[in-house]
């Protein structure tokens, strides 16, 4: 059975720092791009980051420079450190399986965690 | 970047059939995804690469496109489908994965 399962979130204040992790299993983690997605309150879906298989990384207009998604294979888990958290970078973060090696070549989510919420607030 | 349009509401009668569609440019070069939420849940794929049901989806859910729109079609909906539906894609034009805002379903 796939699973995700993030972790990591919390309270922050503006100009902080906070790293999310993502434990997977359930499916051979190293043949699968991984993306975060996040979900401001009472918003919608918005794509934060996404990491190829072999590490390659993109990363949404909002968050470029800011956050940086890695991944250890050998541990199964995916990451993002956020720095510089602003107030609206407030959301629930999903950790979301990609539907191949590839998320521009198999550009959908297949399974999501519970999500992570992050408060950046003084 | 891209954008993804979607009515922010729509409304079917219990067991009828209703269309939620998804607008934008990049449709017309690449596949539609679309995903189920309900509230306080993590969403659910229910359709990928336009047309394509993951295992253990209803089949009352489809999905099609034609040009720069594509549509997620609920035949007979049910109680169960009330939720918030979101669709996905790439741009077109940079590597960026984009969503529509999202359409909240009520069955009625």
């Amino acid at each position: 059975e796939v699973q995700v399962l993030e972790s990591g979130g919390g309270l922050v204040q503006p100009g902080g720092s906070l790293r999310l992790s993502c434990a997977a299993s359930g499916f051979t983690f190293s043949n699968y791009a991984m993306s975060w997605v996040r979900q401001a309150p009472g918003k919608g879906l918005e794509w934060v980051s996404t990491i190829t298989g072999s590490s390659g990384a993109t990363y949404g207009d909002s968050v470029k420079g800011r956050f940086t998604i890695s991944r250890d294979n050998s541990k199964n888990t995916l990451y993002l450190q956020m720095s510089s958290l602003r107030a609206e970078d407030t959301a629930v973060y999903y950790c979301a399986k990609g539907g191949g090696v590839s998320v521009m070549a198999k550009y959908y989510f297949d399974y999501w965690g519970q999500g992570a919420l992050v408060t950046v607030s003084s | 970047s891209s954008e993804l349009t979607q009515d922010p509401a729509v409304s079917v009668a219990l067991g009828q059939t209703v269309r939620i569609t998804c607008q934008g440019d990049s449709l017309r070069s690449y596949y539609a995804n679309w995903y189920q939420q309900k509230p306080g849940q993590a969403p659910v794929l229910v359709i990928y690469d336009e047309t394509n049901r993951p295992s253990g989806i209803p089949d009352r859910f489809s999905g099609s496109s034609s040009g720069n729109t594509a549509s997620l079609t609920i035949t007979g909906a049910q109680a169960e489908d009330e939720a918030d539906y979101y669709c996905n894609s790439r741009d077109r034009s940079d590597n960026l994965l984009v969503f529509g805002g999202g359409t909240k379903l009520t069955v009625l």
